[in-house]
């Protein structure tokens, strides 16, 4: 099975502040996939293959990484981006979430 | 619009069973690959299970082997999972999700349904 460490597990920052989660994988993984879950909702996607927004995802947001490490960025933070992160692998079963990230607002 | 409804979920006894279903609109449930997945209460994210379109393809998360069984009805637009020899450590919140299987992301998800297994 195929662990995801993310880290750190929680942070706060202030509006404007550049923001970088990241995500390490415990074997080499093709792609990272990432989903957001606010507070009492479901999780959504969103970012997928490593790098791609999914729909409606602000371009402030942007994902890198390859092989076993992997980041997801907010490049100014916003009031509205304070949740729980969480990555995904889909490069072999068992698909694995990590542990998450909860980013609060500053 | 994607919906997602899951329903079945309550409270149970540690060793009974429950069955979950998963309600879909809004796109061609028989075109796509299904997933259940779960929440436990404070704590992440766990796949559980996967179903091919046309059930051909079954794949669980080990924990739930054996005790879990994923089945879909795509007359009915509908996915199921029914439990069997329920742990207090399956209590959760379970999702449907729809994966996109180029290189397995979740799409969709439903609002989730809460499972609490306790005496």
């Amino acid at each position: 099975e195929i662990v995801l460490t993310q880290s750190p597990t929680t942070m706060a920052a202030s509006p404007g502040e550049k923001v970088t989660l990241t995500c390490r994988a415990s074997s080499s993984v093709s792609y990272m996939h990432w989903y957001q879950q606010r507070s009492g909702t479901s999780p959504k996607l969103w970012i997928y293959e490593t790098s791609k927004l999914a729909s409606g995802v602000p371009n402030r947001f942007s994902g890198s990484g390859s092989g076993t490490s992997y980041s997801l960025t907010i490049n100014s933070m916003e009031t509205e981006d304070a949740a729980t992160y969480y990555c995904q692998q889909g490069s072999s079963y068992p698909w694995t979430f990590g542990g998450g990230t909860k980013l609060e607002l500053k | 619009e994607v919906q997602l409804v899951e329903s079945g979920g309550g409270l149970v006894q540690p060793g009974r069973s429950l069955k979950l279903s998963c309600v879909a609109s809004g796109f061609t449930f028989s075109n796509y690959e299904m997933n259940w997945i779960r929440q436990a209460p404070g704590k992440g994210l766990e796949w559980v299970a996967y179903i091919s379109s046309g059930s051909s393809y079954i794949y669980y998360a080990e924990t739930m082997k054996g005790r879990f069984t994923i089945s879909r009805d795509n007359a009915k637009n509908t996915l199921y999972l029914q439990m069997t020899s329920l742990r207090s450590e399956d209590t959760a919140l379970y999702y449907c999700a729809r994966v996109i299987t180029t290189t397995n992301w979740f799409a969709y998800w439903g609002q989730g349904t809460l499972v609490t297994v306790s005496s």
